[in-house]
């Protein structure tokens, strides 16, 4: 089955640095990449994702690169804000229906 | 609604007792994820329903847990006999068509077993 891994655990930057979360995936038959953002007590929300026919996707602070050969995809997030910090989770997933497999998250903290 | 509604926000119960976790899916969904996060923020899939049809059930513990949807109710997801390690939070997630498109997690039910 597959297995997501997820990379830092924690990663601490100042206001205004870029932050970038990569994750690897075991499957090759994975086509969807989303990006969830979990804040303290709350659900995860969708902040961004990526189908496999695409390398990249943007949305303002937001991009998502994906190496399929490597199995690799990443989060990058620019000109950081407070407001960044949060839990973040990638996941994959095949088939339509099929559930999502998580990495285990990133704790990001944006100081200000 | 346009939001993943899931009730009660918080449930205490003590061993062995009976838990059950309610979830209403946005309006037009028809597909609804149960997951479990522990304490290290693990995510575990547990079951996933296409309207009320059981559509993967392979993280499911057989032996007590349990869930449902039925038409014109929301879902449930009910822990018979709780054990301390189902201390957890519970969230439920809807999706459109599944066709690759993103859940929409509801807000969690906080489990504690006591």
């Amino acid at each position: 089955g597959e297995n997501v891994e997820q990379h830092p655990s924690t990663l601490s930057v100042q206001e205004g640095d870029s932050a970038v979360i990569k994750c690897t995936y075991s499957d090759s038959a994975s086509n969807y990449f989303p990006w969830y953002k979990q804040e303290l007590g709350k659900g995860p929300q969708l902040i961004i994702d990526i189908r496999s026919n695409v390398g990249e996707k943007k949305d303002q602070r937001i991009a998502v690169t994906l190496n399929k050969t490597a199995k690799h995809f990443s989060l990058h997030i620019t000109e950081t804000q407070p407001e960044d910090s949060a839990v973040y989770f990638c996941a994959a997933s095949t088939l339509s229906g099929q559930n999502f497999v998580f990495g285990p998250g990133t704790r990001l903290s944006v100081l200000p | 609604g346009e939001e993943v509604a899931q009730t009660p926000k918080h449930l205490v119960r003590g061993e062995g007792q009976k838990a059950k976790l309610y979830c209403a899916p946005i309006k037009g969904h028809s597909y609804v994820f149960w997951y479990q996060q522990v304490l290290k923020n693990e995510f575990k899939f547990l079951i996933s329903f296409q309207n009320e049809n059981v559509f993967d059930e392979t993280g499911m513990p057989k032996e007590r847990f349990s869930a449902k949807c039925l038409p014109n109710s929301p879902c449930s997801l009910e822990i018979q006999a709780t054990k301390l390690e189902d201390s957890a939070v519970y969230f439920c997630a809807s999706s459109q068509t599944g066709s690759g498109y993103g859940y929409t997690f509801g807000s969690g039910t906080r489990l504690t077993v006591v």
